[in-house]
């Protein structure tokens, strides 16, 4: 399985970032996965900004969730993140990423990760 | 609001062993939060070590290796090797599709 963040790495202040990972190596519509979006400030912690699930149906964190919109597109295999209105504070390295949610959950596959900048 | 907490930055020697732990303010970690640990090193994506607590990801060596110690998560590195040097993220589940992260560890092996 492999995933890869696409998207412009440059995006201006109060515009809407927007990014999508596509899935190779399976099918995104299956039962026992999340497809989840993390993202990373420079020298930060890793945050959640929330998941999807192959039906739509949709988890933000609660911090974000005002700014978030995540879809899926399953003819394909694709999965995309908005986040609206972004300030300096937006800049990160986002990732894509394979949650399990059948007996387990956690990330098990990771995509490489995009840095997006936001600037004017 | 949910915070996990971590240890900001520890240190171990070569060859020894080292225990960092992962806790919640709101209460005690509990294997029903399917806690997983992932390493990551500058430029890198985060690499899945452990999950449902101690469930070591393929490949990882068994010198890691996950628990609950008291009331909070653990993940205990015996044998520490000099690549071993990462930052160290614990990750609680919090239901419905959401998951926190702690604040990383960043581990100093010297």
């Amino acid at each position: 399985l492999q995933l890869q963040e696409s998207g412009p790495g440059l995006v201006k202040p109060s515009e809407t970032l927007s990014l999508t990972c596509t899935v190779s190596g399976d099918s995104i519509s299956t039962n026992d996965y999340y497809w989840v979006w993390i993202r990373q400030p420079p020298g930060k912690g890793l945050e959640l900004i929330g998941s999807i699930y192959y039906t739509g149906s949709t988890f933000y964190n609660p911090s974000l969730k005002s700014r978030v919109s995540i879809s899926v597109d399953t003819s394909k295999n694709q999965f995309s993140l908005r986040l609206s209105s972004v300030t300096a504070a937006d800049t990160a390295v986002y990732y894509c990423a394979r949650g399990r949610r059948s007996r387990t959950y956690y990330f098990d596959y990771w995509g490489q990760g995009t840095l997006v900048t936001v600037s004017s | 609001q949910t915070v996990v907490t971590q240890e900001p930055s520890f240190s171990v020697s070569p060859g020894g062993t080292v225990t960092l732990t992962c806790g919640l303010n709101s209460g005690s970690v509990s294997t029903t939060y399917y806690p997983s640990w992932y390493q990551q090193t500058p430029g890198q994506a985060p690499r899945t070590l452990i999950y449902s607590t101690n469930t070591r990801s393929s490949g990882v060596p068994d010198r890691f290796s996950g628990s609950i110690l008291g009331n909070k998560a653990a993940l205990t590195i015996t044998g520490a090797q000099a690549d071993d040097e990462s930052d160290y993220y614990c990750v609680l589940y919090m239901g419905s599709g959401l998951w926190v992260f702690g604040g990383g560890t960043k581990l100093t092996v010297l």
